[in-house]
């Protein structure tokens, strides 16, 4: 079946222009996890939905970063007013449940110039 | 969240078998370790998991020290699609609901297969 899908691949922005990712989760996953990928670092967890209910955004790193997933199943991470420092790998994750292996979409790659 | 330590890098050559080492001295009686690796230009993809016993699935093997306090991830036969960043990862079922099973990476370990 399809995995977890992202778009667009690759994002350049320019620094204070808004910008918004998508994440099609594998279909019927409660759970959906974004993070954000330095280069050369390891993933770092952003935020965390179960079903539409936010319930973890406690790696957001200010309050220009918003995401959401009104029915339960797409979600959209979006950036207010970018920052150079922005500039990262954003993947999407989605699994059955919360304790169950995740499922990691390709990413996006946000460059903000 | 208790920490691994992984090796920056390792090299193989084809077709032998590699063992990609990690250290979690403060893992809790809970804690499942986990392994993921990203290849390039990709995302992360579920390797293995274990609680106390060896673990094996078609991907690979996963030893346990008796202590629980290292674990080895075992590739049989390395292949040059295998190159990667491994990362090795603790996680708790349920670490008073409040991770949600976020996981948490470290820098992990470059493997590098020569053919």
């Amino acid at each position: 079946g399809a995995g977890v899908s992202q778009s667009p691949r690759y994002k350049v922005a320019k620094r204070g222009q808004d910008v918004a990712l998508r994440c099609d989760p594998i279909s019927g996953h409660v759970s959906l996890f974004w993070y954000q990928q330095a280069l050369g670092q390891g993933p770092e967890f952003l935020t965390y939905f179960q079903n539409e209910a936010q319930l973890d955004k406690s790696g957001l790193p200010s309050d220009r970063f918003f995401a959401e997933r009104p029915e339960g199943s797409v979600s959209t991470l979006k950036i207010q007013r970018t920052q150079q420092e922005d500039s990262a790998v954003y993947l999407c994750a989605s699994s059955p449940g919360p304790y169950n292996e995740q499922f990691f979409g390709p990413g996006t790659r946000l460059t903000v110039l | 969240d208790a920490k691994t330590t992984q090796p920056n890098s390792m090299e193989s050559n084809e077709e032998e078998p590699v063992h990609l080492p990690c250290n979690h001295s403060t893992i809790s009686g809970t804690d499942y370790i986990h392994w993921y690796r990203q290849l390039p230009s990709q995302g992360p993809e579920y390797v293995i998991h274990g609680l106390t016993s060896n673990v094996n699935n078609r991907m690979a093997s996963l030893a346990i020290a008796e202590d629980r306090k290292s674990s080895t991830l075992i590739l049989h036969r390395a292949t040059l699609r295998d190159a990667a960043v491994y990362y090795c990862i603790l996680r708790s079922p349920n670490a008073g609901g409040t991770s949600y099973g976020k996981l948490t990476f470290g820098q992990g370990t470059i493997l590098t297969v020569h053919p």
